[in-house]
């Protein structure tokens, strides 16, 4: 089954740890996405990456780092500077045309809750 | 910026009820506009595409429209039915945002039985 997996599906954190979540896709896209999304908001974009180790910052992107050194794998950590980390953490895909523009829909995975004790 | 609104935030109607969810942007140049469903704990699952050249889409009883010069999605849900619960989300992507999606807040659909 072609799809997007996240993992795990709940993380625990203590103060000042860093923890990372796992984002892997088996359909071949080109582009990968992070969002977080908290009670009440819309979902608001981390990092984003079109190509193999290259990525750029979203609008939230403080106190959070990437790597894309796969095409098939984004792993987002979750540094001790981003002091409101407790929300729903989700990753998506998209293929890109030849042309480098991009008009193919999002597919998401299942989401990470990551949790602040 | 691009900002994306959708009212009402949550939305209750009786089974068999035909109701109609709303999208608004406030940029009319975009490339595309995405809606999506999202279950309670889930992650979000694709409904409909729609790119910037066309008027609608249909995907068995649903039904997007798109209307770039006023800014506005409509996603129509024929004969409604207690598994369509769930919120409901639109996206769009537009030159001025890049390679970046924004999100409307979305919808909370209740269908009863």
């Amino acid at each position: 089954d072609g799809g997007i997996t996240q993992s795990p599906k709940y993380l625990f954190r203590k103060e000042g740890q860093n923890v990372t979540l796992s984002c892997e896709q088996n359909l071949n896209h080109d582009a990968m996405y992070w969002y977080r999304q908290d009670p009440g908001q819309g979902l608001r974009l981390i990092y984003y990456s079109q190509i193999v180790n290259d990525f750029q910052k979203g609008d939230i992107a403080e106190g959070y780092s990437v790597s894309r050194e796969k095409k098939e794998s984004f792993p987002l950590t979750v540094t001790s500077a981003q002091k409101n980390p407790t929300a729903f953490y989700l990753c998506a895909s998209r293929g890109l045309d030849l042309g480098g523009l991009i008009y193919n829909e999002q597919f998401f995975g299942p989401g990470t809750r990551l949790t602040v004790l | 910026k691009q900002e994306v609104t959708q009212i009402p935030a949550a939305l209750s109607v009786p089974e068999g009820e035909n109701l109609v969810l709303n999208c608004s942007f406030t940029d009319s140049a975009i490339y595309n506009l995405q809606w999506f469903r999202q279950d309670p704990g889930k992650g979000l699952t694709s409904l409909l595409l729609i790119q910037s050249s066309q008027r609608e889409q249909t995907s068995g009883r649903l039904n997007a429209s798109l209307d770039k010069s006023s800014g506005r999605s409509t996603l129509y849900i024929a004969a409604s039915q207690p598994g369509d619960s769930a919120t409901y989300l639109c996206a769009v992507k537009s030159p001025e945002t890049g390679n970046q999606f924004y999100f409307g807040t979305g919808t909370s659909l209740t269908v009863i039985p």
